[in-house]
């Protein structure tokens, strides 16, 4: 079985644009959480949302959004990109939301 | 915000030699304890999920053990050997005030490097 994939891998974006990270999780799981992760720092959570329905937000500005789609994919979407939104960010799936979370490989931003 | 801790920071071992780490993390509000495995270009690999105080799990060479009580746990490699290297990361689950979710509050890991 697949695992949790994300795309793309790789982004370069400028100041003021905005972006939008996908993600699809491992065949069965009904919830996927996002997280970001700055150089020399844990991953820190964005958003876990579970049968298409926000559960939770992190400490993260309104700029960050994200929805899931009926197939239990999502998109993490920011606006108004700042040079500190430069990280890689992590989805991670789950069958439920209270289970184990697995990670894909991520989404590396760089913010010019 | 939760404060995890991880220490030490990196720790360079020699091909053979056994190894421990520390997780600390604040007791109340628990749910659960993920350890996770992450090397370089990869994704984190899931190692461990404990919940109860006094679990101890194992997977070849790779323990952990949890003290809910005091609120630690430790990540024991036995005969560390080159592909252990990687950076391993602790992460303890708890609820998020604004749903019924849990979420992940990771530490910063520690960076272990297995010289051959």
């Amino acid at each position: 079985d697949a695992g949790v994939t994300q795309s793309p891998t790789h982004l370069i974006k400028t100041r003021g644009q905005h972006v939008t990270l996908r993600c699809s999780p491992i065949s069965g799981h009904k919830s996927v959480s996002w997280y970001q992760q700055v150089l020399g720092q844990g991953p820190q959570f964005i958003f876990q949302y579970y049968e298409k329905e926000e559960r939770g937000r992190g400490n993260f500005p309104d700029r960050f959004s994200a929805r899931q789609f009926p197939n239990y994919s999502s998109e993490l979407n920011v606006n108004a990109l700042l040079l500190g939104d430069s990280a890689l960010y992590l989805c991670a799936s789950s069958f439920v939301f209270t289970g184990a979370q697995y990670f894909g490989p991520g989404t590396r931003l760089l913010v010019l | 915000i939760l404060n995890v801790e991880q220490s030490p920071q990196s720790l360079h071992v020699q091909e053979g030699d056994s190894t421990n780490f520390t997780c600390s993390f604040p007791s109340s509000n628990f749910y659960a304890l993920h350890w996770y495995r992450w090397e370089t270009a990869k994704s984190p690999e899931a190692l461990f999920v404990m919940t109860l105080n006094g679990d101890e799990k194992k997977k070849g060479r790779i323990s952990a053990t949890l003290n809910t009580k005091e609120g630690y746990s430790y990540l024991y490699i036995k005969g560390s050997q080159p592909e252990d290297s990687a950076t391993y990361l602790c992460a303890p689950s708890t609820p998020i005030s604004s749903g019924s979710a849990r979420q992940l509050t990771f530490g910063s890991g520690t960076q272990l490097t297995v010289l051959p």
